[in-house]
């Protein structure tokens, strides 16, 4: 049973500064891994994806992988307050399914 | 404004109806997704269809019957529906199932379901 965990937070971090979200998964057999961004209400919106090991850059966000030690982290760079979310790390599962962590929820202050 | 696109947005029902959600995109997408999500909580998969065929059922009850006409459409069909089942239900799409990685999927708004 792959699973994955995240720090349910909440993660408070000023404007401009970096917010760094960490997850880590179960399965060493894992392959795809994404990050997606939940507003309160909303639906989930796809952030990044990484399939291979380092650092995966999309503006104002970097992805990174490291398979060795079964974590992915995803920072934010210049944090503004309407990036205040949850944010939901999910790794793909052998059916073309995702498999999602319970979400990190980011305050960002004025 | 998302590619795939959900209706109805909101609906309440009672346990005796039957109503039906539907999913639309239009990305030449060939998997096809339902998820159900309770307040607080990530999304939980339901369904994954692949090529107009369904791949995965996860153990859903009955009361949920999926459907997928073509492969740009996707309906959930509802019947004696339980109060616990209220959750938003979110339809997602994806280029394929994928191999070896898996390809990104994309939600639609999801439709909220209140059950009286």
């Amino acid at each position: 049973q792959k699973e994955v965990e995240q720090n349910s937070g909440p993660l408070s971090v000023p404007e401009g500064a970096i917010a760094s979200l960490n997850c880590t998964y179960s399965d060493r057999g894992s392959q795809s891994f994404f990050w997606y961004r939940q507003y309160s209400g909303k639906s989930p919106e796809l952030i990044m994806f990484i399939y291979s090991n380092g650092d995966k850059e999309d503006g104002r966000f970097t992805a990174q992988l490291n398979k060795a030690s079964q974590y992915v982290s995803l920072l934010i760079r210049d944090s503004q307050p309407s990036d205040s979310a949850t944010y939901l790390c999910a790794l793909g599962g052998s059916q073309g399914n995702l498999i999602f962590g319970k979400g990190t929820k980011l305050s960002v202050k004025p | 404004d998302t590619e795939v696109t959900q209706t109805p947005k909101h609906l309440v029902m009672g346990m005796t109806n039957k109503k039906s959600l539907k999913c639309e995109q239009h990305m030449g997408h060939r998997a096809m997704y339902w998820y159900k999500q309770k307040a607080k909580k990530p999304p939980e998969l339901m369904f994954v269809y692949s090529y107009e065929k369904l791949s995965i059922n996860e153990s859903v009850p009955s009361r949920f019957s999926p459907e997928c006409p073509n492969s740009s459409l996707l309906n959930l069909h509802l019947h004696a529906l339980q109060p616990e089942d209220s959750a938003l239900y979110l339809c997602a799409s994806s280029q394929d199932k994928g191999t070896r990685f898996n390809q990104p999927q994309h939600f639609g708004d999801g439709t909220r379901l209140s059950i009286l």
